[in-house]
């Protein structure tokens, strides 16, 4: 299976939204709404940010929101903090009863 | 509150077979609504799913791993494991378990542990 495509890297200042993709195929991304988003931050665990696409787990700000397009998720982090800076990964259910994760990108707030 | 924690060697030697165990604490291991998973993070680079397994044993692998991998559960002691067979250089990562919500582990995984690294070398 083929990890989703997401960009390396993307970088926003304070108070600013930033949006990160997440591409994939009719297999995964475009077929199932099973999309979830993890953030982690160097040394430490990945974190649960959203799940189901757009769903927000309990204790997750809502400036973190999810969303779909045909074969491509987003996440759109608003009002940009210094805390967000960190490694995003998005990762999909997919037709083969697998999951599959994106290659991970860094965020950089400037 | 839920808790994760992987425990084995940190170090093994190319060929041999890694072995982890993740205890689960603060919550039982028996429910349908959950499967239990392990991902992998090699140094420097991204998350890498191994594969999940129910409380009744009901497993799903990573193809690329499939033939090296079997993930076990004990429900007896609320744990769960790996067995990554025939290691090389390339299995040298940091070894997550988490919790993954969801039929089938469709959901996202909200509870991890924090993370063992293992070292292949001689």
């Amino acid at each position: 299976q083929s990890a989703l495509t997401q960009p390396a890297s993307v970088s926003g200042s304070p108070g600013q939204s930033i949006t990160i993709s997440c591409s994939g195929t009719s297999s995964d991304v475009g077929r199932y709404n099973y999309v979830s988003w993890y953030q982690q931050h160097p040394g430490k665990a990945p974190k649960l940010m959203i799940c189901d696409v757009s769903n927000r787990p309990s204790g997750v700000s809502n400036r973190f929101s999810g969303s779909k397009s045909g074969n491509t998720a987003s996440l759109t982090i608003s009002g940009l903090q210094a805390e967000d800076e960190a490694d995003y990964y998005c990762s999909s259910y997919t037709s083969s009863t697998t999951l599959v994760f994106g290659g991970g990108t860094k965020l950089t707030v400037l | 509150q839920l808790q994760l924690q992987e425990s084995g060697p940190g170090l093994v030697k190319p060929s041999e077979t890694l072995s982890l165990t993740c205890t689960v604490s603060g919550g039982s291991i028996s429910s349908s609504s959950y499967y239990w998973g392990w991902i992998r993070q090699p140094p420097g680079k991204g998350l890498e799913w191994i594969g999940s397994i129910s409380y009744t044993g009901s497993t799903y692998y990573n193809p690329s791993l499939k033939s090296r991998v079997t993930i076990s559960v004990d429900t007896s002691k609320n744990q769960f494991s790996l067995k990554l067979s025939s290691v090389t250089a390339a299995d040298t990562a940091v070894y997550y378990c988490a919790r993954q919500g969801g039929v089938g582990a469709t959901g996202g995984s909200d509870y991890w542990g924090q993370g063992t690294l293992v070292t292949v070398s001689s």
